[in-house]
């Protein structure tokens, strides 16, 4: 079954610090990997996506993520975190099940920013 | 820039009553769909629409329905709201080769 898992519901960093958000997948048929943002009361903005050209993808807003078959990963990092980043982002894999595409959305990693 | 509208950005209606959300894209997508998102669960897929007139059920169907007159319009109807229909609601669009979403600023739903 295809499925998304985000190992951390909550990361906090302080600023100028590394952002690793943590996104593993299962999927049956060859992914496409997405990460959203969603600021408050706000809807989902795409960050970034993977359909597989390369490997490393490069983002807005400084962010990138690397898809890893053999660990079935895609991980968000991002080297300096700034205020501004302080949101939730979730991890999406768009998969064919049953002769239609799903997106399938992870629950969310809120990022956390501190001064 | 490309859009996608919905017509409220925060909504209180009362057990019983039938609301309409409504949730317009500019982009001339083939596909739209309706999601609800709760704290801790993510996005679950309510109903999508590949087509004018065309539907499918997704993940929790159940209380709701949708209507797809036009191809940059696709409503969502709460026949008779309840209050565990309480909940931020999400509209997206795609082109026809299921690409990247993109999103409405969503519909925070209140029933009492």
């Amino acid at each position: 079954a295809q499925s998304v898992t985000q190992l951390d519901s909550h990361v906090s960093v302080s600023e100028g610090t590394p952002v690793l958000l943590r996104c593993n997948y299962s999927s049956s048929y060859s992914p496409s990997l997405f990460w959203y943002v969603q600021h408050p009361n706000k809807g989902l903005q795409l960050l970034l996506k993977y359909t597989s050209a390369a490997t490393l993808v490069k983002g807005i807003n400084g962010f990138e993520a690397e898809f890893k078959k053999s660990e079935t990963s895609f991980h968000l990092t991002k080297p300096s975190a700034h205020m501004s980043d302080a949101a939730e982002y979730f991890c999406v894999v768009r998969t064919l099940a049953s002769g239609t595409y799903k997106y399938i959305f992870g629950t969310g990693t809120r990022l956390k920013v501190l001064a | 820039d490309v859009k996608v509208t919905q017509s409220s950005r925060y909504l209180v209606k009362r057990t019983g009553e039938k609301v309409f959300l409504e949730c317009v894209q500019d982009m001339d997508h083939e596909n739209m769909f309706w999601y609800r998102q709760d704290p801790g669960l993510g996005l679950r897929l309510i109903y999508f629409s590949y087509d004018v007139k065309m539907k499918e059920k997704g993940d929790i169907p159940e209380g709701y329905s949708v209507s797809r007159e036009k191809k940059e319009r696709f409503s969502l109807i709460l026949e008779s709201a309840s209050t565990n229909q309480t909940s931020m609601y999400l509209c997206a669009s795609c082109r026809g080769n299921y690409n990247e979403q993109f999103f409405g600023p969503g519909t925070r739903l209140t029933v009492l």
